[in-house]
């Protein structure tokens, strides 16, 4: 079993849909929680960053950490072509130069927003 | 300044070519690491540097080498690869102390994709 679960989709919404992104993780030793956008070739692009539950707002993304459901969300409101993407989750046992500052990346889910 | 900047951004090299590839950032984050992705897979970890010291070698064979000549900067020396090791080269940095207000992550740069023939 992966430590980090996250359906590949693909997912395919309509413009102006809100878009659910979900991961589920097993180890609760996890404490930092990131999102990144990752366009066809490029680097990932990071989203949202938070390292405590509850809910964290950037325009139109919403972040979503429950640890004691060791579970992960990021809502896109208004979604647009634009946010076609492969959408990755992250998260780390610590910070970064050590092994706990490792990052463990879910698989991505691929999105495609049509007009 | 909150990028993190990779050049080449594509290399073609024959496998007994030597190059580099390079990075660099001016966030003041004191870890810096290499990923490598394959097509539609995540990111891998291969290495990672704390204060300019290595401090995680994922197992990576040694034809990949790293180096940390200061804070800001990261190379990855190639030699004698492999087709197989055609991929997307991932520069990233990030703090290594707590956030004191949610911090940056991990940031990312765009990448080097690199071909070997």
């Amino acid at each position: 079993q992966k430590e980090v679960e996250q359906d590949p989709g693909p997912l395919s919404v309509p413009e102006g849909a809100i878009v659910s992104l979900n991961c589920t993780y097993s180890n609760s030793a996890f404490q930092y929680f990131m999102w990144y956008r990752q366009y066809s070739r490029k680097g990932p692009e990071l989203l949202m960053y938070t390292y405590s539950s509850g809910n964290k707002e950037d325009g139109r993304f919403t972040a979503q950490v429950d640890k004691s459901s060791k579970y992960i969300s990021l809502f896109i409101r208004d979604s647009q072509p634009s946010d076609s993407a492969t959408y990755l989750c992250a998260m780390s046992k610590g910070l970064g130069g050590t092994s706990y500052g490792k990052l463990t990346f879910g698989q991505g889910t691929i999105l495609t927003v049509h007009p | 300044d909150t990028e993190v900047t990779q050049t080449p951004k594509h290399l073609v090299m024959g496998m007994t070519n030597k190059k580099s590839l390079k990075c660099e950032q001016h966030m003041g984050h004191r870890a810096m690491y290499w990923y490598k992705q394959k097509a539609k897979k995540p990111p891998e970890l291969m290495f990672v540097y704390s204060y300019e010291k290595l401090s995680i070698n994922e197992s990576v064979p040694s034809r990949f080498s790293p180096e940390c000549p200061n804070s800001s900067l990261l190379n990855l020396h190639l030699h004698a690869l492999q087709p197989e090791d055609s991929a997307l080269y991932l520069c990233a940095s990030s703090q290594v102390s707590p956030p004191s207000t949610g911090g940056e992550g991990y940031t990312f740069g765009s990448g080097t994709r690199l071909t070997v023939v």
